[in-house]
This record gives structure tokens, sequence and C-alpha cells, in this order.
């Protein structure tokens, strides 16, 4: 399968605490992308990472890349009840398509 | 600011209805996708398009057309809607070149009964 499968599932922390999230992917890929989806609403594109990268930072976000494990993260730093959301990672290879994972669910508590 | 619309938040038909999800975006995007979200499965890739009348199948095309005749305009077609395709449907729409990220709709929730 070409999908990215993150893990855990679901997650529960408290408002300020950090989220970490993983994706494992098991074919070559280009790049990596990560998107957040509120409940019941579209996918927002929060950050892309390029296969000979190892890290990227925007805001509070922080993603790292292991080509070699085919492995990322998604760690969100000081996490706040508005980023409860469900977060999936995106793996494309040839720029034309792009294969989800399942998603983790992370739920902030206040 | 971008945006890609689609035409029903929420849709019920019945088994053996013809439907049409619309979608459309302001950005100009030569590639646009249509994707259905089930619980547990993730996003599957129904079909794509990466120019007028030009269209790709993606990895669960069965029981789906598409259609599209202008640039911001990508239709995605059930042509005898059955149960098991009620779902979320999610559009999408991506420039060329460097910018490699996707732009989603807000989707359209499909029930058929």
């Amino acid at each position: 399968s070409q999908q990215g499968e993150e893990d855990p599932q679901a997650l529960s922390i408290q408002e300020g605490e950090n989220a970490t999230m993983n994706c494992s992917y098991k074919t070559s890929i280009n790049n990596l992308q990560w998107y957040r989806q509120n409940s019941g609403r579209g996918l927002v594109h929060l950050i892309l990472i390029r296969s000979n990268e190892r890290e990227k930072h925007s805001g509070r976000l922080r993603v790292t890349l292991d080509t070699s494990k085919k492995s990322s993260s998604l760690l969100i730093t000081a996490s706040r009840a508005a980023d409860t959301a469900s977060y999936f990672c995106a793996l494309s290879n040839t720029g034309n398509q792009f294969y989800f994972g399942t998603g983790t669910s992370l739920t902030v508590i206040p | 600011d971008v945006k890609v619309t689609q035409s029903s938040r929420y849709l019920v038909k019945r088994t053996g209805e013809k439907v049409f999800l619309e979608c459309v975006q302001d950005m100009d995007h030569e590639n646009m996708f249509w994707y259905r979200q089930d619980p547990g499965l993730g996003l599957r890739l129904i079909y794509f398009s990466y120019d007028v009348k030009m269209k790709e199948k993606g990895d669960i095309p069965e029981g789906y057309s598409v259609s599209r005749e202008k640039k911001e305009r990508f239709s995605l077609i059930l042509e005898s809607a059955s149960t098991n395709q009620t779902s979320m449907y999610l559009c999408a729409s991506r420039g060329t070149g460097s910018v490699l990220k996707l732009f989603f709709g807000s989707g359209t929730q499909l029930s058929v009964l």
C-alpha cells in the first residue's frame, strides 16, 4: 500500500502540553505533507517536507523526516484547545498523486 | 483568499439515482481531485484531472465518472448511486510546478438510502 499510517490513532492531552504524532510509510517518496481536518470539514495544509530535508518548523509545528526509517513525526508544541482536530500525513512521489493516511485524532483538553 | 467550493454540504439520494457533485475553484489551478473519506480508511483518490477534458483514474474509480469542461469546475458523477457510496466526498485543487500543497473544499456528506 502507498498509504501512510499514522500513530497513535487517537491522542488526548492537556492544554499547554506537546502533542506528537507519527507517520510511517512503505514506498519511496518525493515529499511528505501534513494536513489538519476539523470535524466534518475539509483538510487544511500545514507543512511540507521534501525527501532531502530532515526537519522543518512552522510556528508551533515541527516536522521531522527519516527516509531511512520511512517515518515522519509532527510535533505541536504548547497545544491549545483550538488544535483539537484530526491530523493526516500525505505522501507524494510523482507530484500528482497524494496518498493519505487514516489520521490521528487529537483532543486538547482546556 | 484561495477558495474551493463544493456545491452541497449534505446530500441525501436514493439507490439507483444519478448524482452530481460539483466543485469549483477560483485559483486557476490545473489540477483537481476527488477523494472519498471513510472512517478507518482515510482519504482515497477517486479521480483527478490535470487539465480541461483530461482525467486519470485514482485508486477507487469504479462506480464513478468525472467531467472537466472548464478549468475551474470538476464534477463527480455517480452513475447509479448505491448504499456503499455513502461517504464524505472531498474535492481538492493544486497548482503546477513546485507548489505542491492541496487546497480542499469543505466536503459533501452524501447519504444513499
